[in-house]
């Protein structure tokens, strides 16, 4: 089967790093994505990882292990404003996107 | 900054009465996609479509149906609404080239039947 297995929920003070895992077993590969959704709100793209290997955007880090059918999201400097669901997606087969449950984050002063 | 657009934003509705939701992009993006989220629940894709005419079902259609006659837009109609498709209904497009690239959502519309 197909699945992509997330944290349900992380806290994180304002100021601090977090790392986010997502680990997939999906029938197909063809990149992990992550986004953020902020509650009532749609989704917007994080980052993108095809090979394996640290993707930096920003206060925003991404990685992928293939081999491993692993990866994390790093937020540093955590700001109030980056309480939110992560959720991670996998494109799997043509043009399907698998998404996992989201990790909610909540982020104290 | 994303050009994609739904309509209503929330429809509260009886059983049994056909309803379409709009979905509307402006950035000429081919692929477009429907997806079902209910609160803290992963993404379901409902409908697909890579282009103009084309169509494919994912994994929750078999209640609904779609159709592209135009790029920048993809309706998605519920013949018959039951309390089960009570949930956020999520539009999303994307560019074409790479197999898979950044999808840009909608802002939804949050459905209740009653």
């Amino acid at each position: 089967g197909q699945n992509i297995d997330q944290p349900t929920e992380m806290t994180a003070t304002e100021g601090a790093i977090v790392q986010i895992n997502c680990t997939y077993q999906t029938s197909g590969f063809n990149g992990l994505f992550w986004y953020q959704q902020h509650a009532g709100e749609a989704p917007t793209f994080l980052s993108y990882n095809v090979l394996d290997g640290l993707e930096e955007k920003g206060r925003f880090s991404s990685f992928l292990s293939r081999s491993k059918g692993y990866s994390y999201l790093l937020l540093k400097e955590l700001q109030m404003k980056d309480s939110a669901s992560y959720l991670c997606a996998v494109g799997s087969g043509t043009y399907k996107y698998i998404f996992g449950t989201g990790t909610r984050l909540k982020v104290l002063a | 900054e994303a050009d994609i657009y739904q309509t209503p934003r929330y429809l509260v509705i009886g059983t049994g009465k056909k309803i379409t939701l709009e979905c509307s992009q402006t950035m000429g993006h081919d692929k477009m996609y429907w997806y079902q989220q209910d609160p803290g629940m992963e993404l379901h894709l409902i409908h697909y479509s890579y282009g103009v005419n084309s169509t494919e079902k994912g994994d929750l259609s078999s209640e609904s149906t779609v159709s592209r006659i135009r790029t920048e837009h993809f309706p998605l109609t519920l013949e018959s609404a039951r309390p089960s498709h009570t949930s956020q209904y999520l539009c999303a497009s994307s560019v074409a080239g790479r197999v898979y690239n950044e999808q840009f959502f909608g802002p939804g519309t949050r459905l209740t039947v009653l």
